[in-house]
């Protein structure tokens, strides 16, 4: 059981825009503006492309968006591509003794 | 470029110990926090420890506290992670990743640990 909560799949076309959703508590992506996210694709490492929420490192389009609203944080894509089809974490800190907490995943499909 | 090469993992038995290290390059190594981070297989992402840049603080998964110790050289650009105990739940493939300010950023290949008898 992942502390943070996404959907196990989502699947859109080409060209069009989706939302992952990460739903946490008042203790993490509630109290703090620390929410990231990660792509990984099959047997390689995770890569940082949203993080503070909606912040976006260096290198990474801008078809990649992050926000939150209350406990729910949310990455959008837009303009799909093939190569956007991965697996995608949240994570945020915590005031929990576990500092960093993650999502349970979600699996991107490009149809 | 920044790289993060773990090395040491493989197969133990459980109860059994082992030594994971990370070769750090790219980066002012002693300027950042470091932290492990685990997969199972065909799970998610758990974060399992990290230290300060000068090693005076590491904190730990309620999971692992008492059983695993993180630690780094940074005369040497390297972190380490000491497992002991280890536990067939154990058994994961583990990051080595940089911390700046509350992102986990640049991630290591990893290396796998399979705690099984």
């Amino acid at each position: 059981q992942s502390a943070l909560t996404q959907p196990a799949s989502v699947s859109g076309s080409p060209g069009q825009s989706i939302t992952i959703s990460c739903t946490g508590t008042s203790s993490d992506v509630g109290a703090y503006n620390y929410v990231s996210w990660y792509q990984q694709h099959p047997g390689k490492a995770p890569k940082l492309m949203i993080y503070d929420v909606s912040n976006r490192p260096s290198g990474v389009s801008n078809r990649f968006s992050g926000s939150k609203s209350g406990n729910t944080a949310s990455l959008t894509i837009s303009g799909l591509q093939a190569e956007d089809e991965s697996d995608y974490y949240c994570s945020s800190y915590t005031s929990s003794s576990t500092l960093w907490v993650f999502g349970g995943g979600t699996k991107l499909t490009v149809l | 470029e920044v790289q993060l090469v773990e090395s040491g993992g493989g197969l133990v038995q459980p109860g059994g110990s082992l030594r994971l290290s990370c070769a750090a390059s790219g980066f002012t190594f002693s300027s950042y926090w470091m932290t492990w981070v685990r997969q199972a297989p065909g799970k998610g992402l758990e974060w399992v420890a990290n230290i300060q840049p000068d090693g005076s603080e590491e904190y730990y998964v309620d999971s692992v506290k008492g059983r695993f110790t993180i630690s780094r050289d940074n005369a040497k650009n390297s972190l380490f992670l000491q497992m002991n105990s280890l536990r067939a739940e154990d058994t994961a493939v583990y990051y080595c990743a940089t911390q700046s300010n509350y992102r986990i950023d640049y991630w290591g290949q990893g290396t796998l640990v399979t705690v099984s008898s």
